[in-house]
Parts: C-alpha cells; structure tokens; sequence
C-alpha cells in the first residue's frame, strides 16, 4: 500500500542555518510527489512538486527538493532558513497530479533566533 | 486570483447534532476532497469527487457522507456528530494539469 513517512516529528535550527526534511515513500508505480506548508492558523501552500524529469525541483521561498528513486526519498532543502519558514510540513505522493493524494504525518519546524 | 472557500473557519456543535461544512472552488476544477487534520496523525482522506454527482470513499469515511450537486460545491456532511469528530477539515480542489489547491479549514469542535 503506498505510504508517506516523515520520521521526524520536531526539527530545530537556528536561523541562517541550513534545512533537510525528510520524506520517504513507498508506491508500486512512478510517484508523484508535493511537499506543502502549513503556517500556525494558515491553510496548507504548495511548496513544489515532482511529476518527472529534472530530479532537483525548485520551488517557491527558496526551498529545493530531491527525487531519488534508489532510496523511495524527496528530501526538503533549504540553504539558509528564516525566522519566518517556522511551520509545519507535509510530504505527500498520489498515483497522478490530479488524483488523490497521501499526506506524511508532517514535520514542525522551530527556528531558534 | 484562485480560490477554494470554506464556509465558515470555526464551528462549534453538540453531540448527535447534523453539521454541514461546506467548500466552494472557482476554478472549474473537476475534482474536490476532503481531509481532516489532526495533530500527529497528518491529512486523511475522508471522501472524494470526480464529477457532479460522483463520490468515492477515502480512507475514514465512517461517520460521514457528501454531496456533490454542482460542480463547484463540495459539502461534507455529519449525520450525528460525535466528540471523535472535533477536528481541522480541510477541503481541496484540483484539474488535470492544474495542479492542488486547499481551503483555509474549518476547525469543528463537538461538545
């Protein structure tokens, strides 16, 4: 059955250090992968997504993320974080880009100042 | 500017009452979901539509039903609300090539 898991629950940075979010999936065909934001009282804002091609996708406010096939991972990066990206995040896969769509358990983020 | 709408962003209801949420999208997306949200549990799927007039279920339909009689509406129904019902509800939209796009929420509290 397919499946998302985020195995961090909490992560702490400092800000102006660097992120990595964890996501690991498990779905018998090619996935398609989100990675969304929940902000404290906010709806959930698309992040990026993966529907094929060029592994290292780009998304808004600076964040990157990876597919790599060998590990089932789409791992969340960020350069440099801001007081601001504290939130929470999802990682999510679905059979196609219109279809429905299985979230991870999320991540929150604190930023230390 | 896109939008998913909720009716309302907090409601608070007793036991056994029906609740209606209900979801609107202006994009002439063809398919809408809805999840609910709790904490350390992620999104779940409750149910899902493709079409007017169509629903699946998702995977923790007990408890709830849908309605879809026009394209752009999607209500989420709880015949007899239960206190294991007070939840975030989060209603989406999406069409092919369009890509996903969620609702503000409604946080339901059952008394």
């Amino acid at each position: 059955a397919q499946s998302v898991t985020q195995p961090d629950i909490h992560i702490t940075v400092s800000e102006g250090a660097s992120l990595e979010l964890r996501c690991n999936y498990s779905y018998g065909a090619t996935p398609y992968l989100f990675w969304y934001v929940q902000s404290p009282g906010q709806g959930l804002q698309l992040l990026l997504k993966y529907f094929s091609g060029d592994t290292l996708v780009q998304g808004i406010k600076g964040f990157e993320a990876e597919f790599k096939r060998s590990q089932s991972s789409f791992n969340l990066r960020k350069p440099s974080v801001h007081w601001s990206d504290a939130a929470e995040y999802f990682c999510a896969v679905g059979p196609n880009r219109d279809d429905k769509i299985i979230f991870g358990k999320g991540t929150r983020l604190h930023i230390l100042p | 500017d896109v939008k998913v709408t909720q009716s309302s962003r907090y409601l608070v209801k007793r036991t056994g009452e029906k609740v209606f949420l209900e979801c609107v999208q202006d994009m002439d997306h063809e398919n809408m979901f809805w999840y609910r949200q709790d904490p350390g549990l992620g999104l779940r799927l409750i149910y899902f539509s493709y079409d007017v007039k169509m629903k699946e279920k998702g995977d923790i339909p007990e408890g709830y039903s849908v309605s879809r009689e026009k394209k752009e509406r999607f209500s989420l129904i709880l015949e007899s609300a239960s206190t294991n019902q007070t939840s975030m509800y989060l209603c989406a939209s999406s069409s092919l090539g369009g890509g996903w796009f969620f609702g503000p929420g409604t946080r339901l509290t059952v008394l």
